[in-house]
């Protein structure tokens, strides 16, 4: 699986959007990229995934560039409980059987 | 629907005891997944369940863990003896039947188990 690299920290005012980047430069075509998130004392939480163009849910928006070495996360509109560590995750679509690699993720902190 | 569950939520004992860790996944999902972290470190697999088979145990670190899922359902993740280094937060995971199409199947995590090796 591609290695991920991901800013160690970052700020962002309640209401705003929070744009987190993800940089995967390695990745090759086979590849997705997930984003998972852990608030303070909880497990992982899948928010998105993608493989080559944008997408959306109701949590969040994910933007892949062109050329996929790079992603942002965006949460369009940050909320005090978004505060947690966001993990950028790059592996081979397989479905549910197999192991998520963690880094070291962003911490994510939302302020009034 | 309910979550996934870990029994118990904190864990305090001494190193050469021994300790048993208990998952219960989503009814359901076939998947289960055990990882952890320990202080200051990622969040690292250790293992992976589809069913009551060991489809990857590459991130079990020592025989001093043995994890077990009989019949499918919920799991036990053992250590024996206990060392200090095995403190940190034991997470589970499951995920439906990779077979299923028309979704990426997210890995649902528990809200782990906190071991404390004294």
């Amino acid at each position: 699986d591609a290695k991920t690299t991901q800013p160690p920290s970052m700020d962002c005012a309640e209401g705003r959007a929070a744009n987190l980047p993800c940089n995967h430069s390695t990745i090759s075509g086979n590849e997705y990229v997930y984003w998972y998130r852990q608030i303070h004392s909880q497990g992982p939480q899948y928010i998105i995934h993608g493989l080559k163009n944008n997408e959306t849910n109701e949590m969040a928006s994910l933007i892949i560039t062109e050329d996929r070495k790079s992603s942002t996360l965006i949460l369009p509109h940050a909320t005090l409980r978004d505060t947690a560590v966001y993990y950028c995750i790059v592996r081979g679509y397989t479905g549910t059987a197999s192991k998520l690699t963690f880094g070291t993720g962003t911490r994510l902190q939302v302020t009034l | 629907e309910a979550g996934v569950t870990q029994f118990p939520s904190h864990s305090v004992i001494e190193k050469g005891q021994t300790v048993t860790l208990r998952c219960d996944p989503i009814s359901g999902h076939d998947n289960l997944y055990w990882y952890r972290r320990v202080m200051g470190k990622e969040i690292k697999f250790l293992l992976h369940f589809v069913k009551e088979s060991k489809q990857d145990e590459s991130g079990m670190p020592n025989n001093r863990f043995l994890a077990e899922r009989t019949g499918g359902t919920y799991s036990t993740l053992k250590v024996q003896p206990a060392e200090l280094e095995d403190s940190g937060v034991y997470f589970c995971a499951s995920s439906q039947d990779r077979r299923r199409q028309g979704s990426y199947n997210e890995q649902f995590f528990g809200p782990g188990t906190r071991l404390t090796v004294l």
